[in-house]
């Protein structure tokens, strides 16, 4: 069965570090997406991308963060200055279209020192 | 508006017993709710999910039962074994939007 890849699977920063977390989509998959879950707590929608641009973000994903797809292929999520609260895992998502079921990768654990 | 509410945030089930999980919605625009399974270390992976116009849908031992009046959904596994230990989420979205909404989660613990 495809899979969301994710790289790497534990990152660790320097607060004011800047991370780039990686993604490979399923490859028919045409919506991509951010979720954030801090230890313990549900998980949170970051942002969605469709079409090389952003359709949705939500009130985490400030100007610190970032999204783009530069080679057609990878999806990544940018942090140009970690801060202590952005450790958490990172998942990313994709889905064919409206309507179809929602895939997530295994994630990336960000820890922020 | 947004939020989903789950509970409980801790379930233990002996095996073969059944465990329920609850969840309640606000946001009548919502079209589509699913259930997700996450094991320690991995990523949510869907399980099953349901759409407002059933009031039930049944895979396997897993179960939704859907009441759109009262606006809550809820999650019940049958015959629950020790490997349907893991966190679940359910989750809400309207097709026409791209956050998916979800609750706060349940631990299930399965004792043999």
């Amino acid at each position: 069965e495809p899979e969301v890849t994710q790289t790497p699977s534990h990152q660790v920063t320097q607060m004011g570090q800047e991370v780039i977390l990686r993604c490979v989509p399923i490859s028919n998959h045409l919506y991509f997406y951010w979720y954030r879950q801090i230890l313990g707590q549900k998980v949170e929608f970051l942002v969605s991308f469709y079409n090389n641009e952003i359709s949705e973000k939500s009130e985490i994903f400030d100007d610190q963060f970032s999204v783009e797809r530069p080679d057609g292929s990878n999806f990544t999520l940018k942090i140009r200055s970690t801060k202590l609260e952005d450790s958490a895992m990172y998942f990313c998502a994709t889905r064919q279209g409206p309507g179809s079921p929602l895939h997530f990768g295994n994630g990336t654990r960000l820890t922020v020192t | 508006q947004q939020q989903v509410k789950q509970s409980p945030q801790s379930l233990i089930v002996q095996k073969g017993g059944i465990s329920i999980i609850n969840c309640a919605y606000e946001n009548t625009a919502f079209d589509y709710f699913p259930w997700y399974q996450q094991f320690p270390g991995k990523g949510p992976a869907l399980l099953i999910a349901i759409r407002p116009d059933v009031s039930e849908k049944k895979e396997g031992r897993f179960t939704i039962s859907f009441n759109k009046s009262a606006k809550q959904f809820s999650l019940h596994i049958m015959d629950s074994q020790p490997g349907d230990s893991a966190t679940y989420f359910c989750a809400a979205i309207y097709n026409a939007g791209n956050m998916l909404t979800f609750g706060g989660g349940t631990r299930l613990m399965v004792k043999p």
